[in-house]
C-alpha cells in the first residue's frame, strides 16, 4: 500500500539543538498530521496541517505543509529529554476514506 | 478532549487461546474505529475499519476470521485474536475519529 518514507530514520542529538524531519510521499495529501510515540504507548497528535503552505507552530514544534503537497516537515527547537521517542507523520489518502497513512517513522534520542 | 481508552494493555496467552481487545472512545461516540497492528521498530498497520452496526472492513492481507471485529455500539470496538500463535505477538493500537484521530494505549499481546 501506499507509504510516507521519513528521513531521517533515526538521530542522535545533544540536548539543546534542533531538529529537522521530512516526510515524503508520491501521492498528494489534503491532510498532514504529526504524531509522536512514546515507548509502549499510542500515538499522540502534536500537529495538524490542512493547508498546501501551511506553517503551524506548538510550542517548541514547527510543521509545514509542503507547496507540492506530497511532503511535510517537523522541526524540534532547543531539544529536551523528554522529546526522545518515535516521531510519525500520517494522513488520509485521498480517495481512501478517512483511513489514515502512517509514515516509517523517525527515532529520536536526545544526549544530556 | 476526545479520550480513547484500550484494555488491557498488555495479556499473555498461550497459543491455540483466543484474545479479546477492547477499545472505548470515553466522552465522545464513534460511528468508525480503527484498529492498527505494529511489530517492533516499525510503523503502525491499519488492520481493519470497525463500523457501528455493520461488518468491519479489512486491509488486503488482514484474515477476518483469525481477527474478529465487534462494533456493537457507538463506544465500543473490540478485536478478538483467535487461535493465537507467536506470531500473532504485536502491539495492537485502536483509533476513533472525532475532529481528529485519537489513539489508545495501545496492546502488548504476547503468545507463548
Amino acid at each position: 500500500g501506499q507509504q510516507l518514507n521519513q528521513s531521517p530514520q533515526s538521530m542522535f542529538i545533544q540536548e539543546g539543538e534542533d531538529v529537522s524531519m521530512n516526510c515524503t510521499s508520491s501521492s498528494i495529501f489534503n491532510t498532514w498530521l504529526w504524531y509522536k510515540q512514546d515507548p509502549g504507548e499510542g500515538p499522540v497528535l502534536l500537529i495538524a496541517l490542512y493547508k498546501a503552505g501551511e506553517l503551524t507552530s506548538n510550542g517548541r514544534l514547527t510543521a509545514q505543509f509542503g507547496i507540492t503537497r506530497k511532503d511535510s516537515f517537523l522541526n524540534i527547537s532547543a531539544s529536551i529529554p523528554s522529546d526522545v521517542g518515535i516521531y510519525f507523520c500520517a494522513g488520509p489518502l485521498p480517495g481512501g476514506g478517512n483511513k489514515l497513512t502512517f509514515g516509517t517513522g523517525t527515532q529520536l534520542k536526545v544526549e544530556l | 478532549g476526545a479520550v480513547v481508552s484500550q484494555h488491557p494493555s498488555w495479556v499473555i496467552c498461550k497459543s491455540g487461546t483466543s484474545v479479546k481487545i477492547e477499545c472505548r472512545s470515553l466522552d465522545f461516540q464513534a460511528t468508525t474505529m480503527f484498529w492498527y497492528r505494529q511489530f517492533p521498530k516499525q510503523s503502525l498497520m491499519l488492520m481493519a475499519t470497525s463500523n457501528e452496526g455493520s461488518k468491519a472492513t479489512y486491509e488486503q492481507g488482514v484474515e477476518k476470521d483469525k481477527f474478529l471485529i465487534n462494533h456493537a455500539s457507538l463506544t465500543l470496538s473490540t478485536l478478538t485474536v483467535t487461535s493465537a500463535h507467536p506470531e500473532d505477538s504485536s502491539f495492537y493500537i485502536c483509533s476513533a475519529r472525532r475532529d481528529g484521530y485519537t489513539f489508545g494505549s495501545g496492546t502488548r499481546l504476547t503468545v507463548v
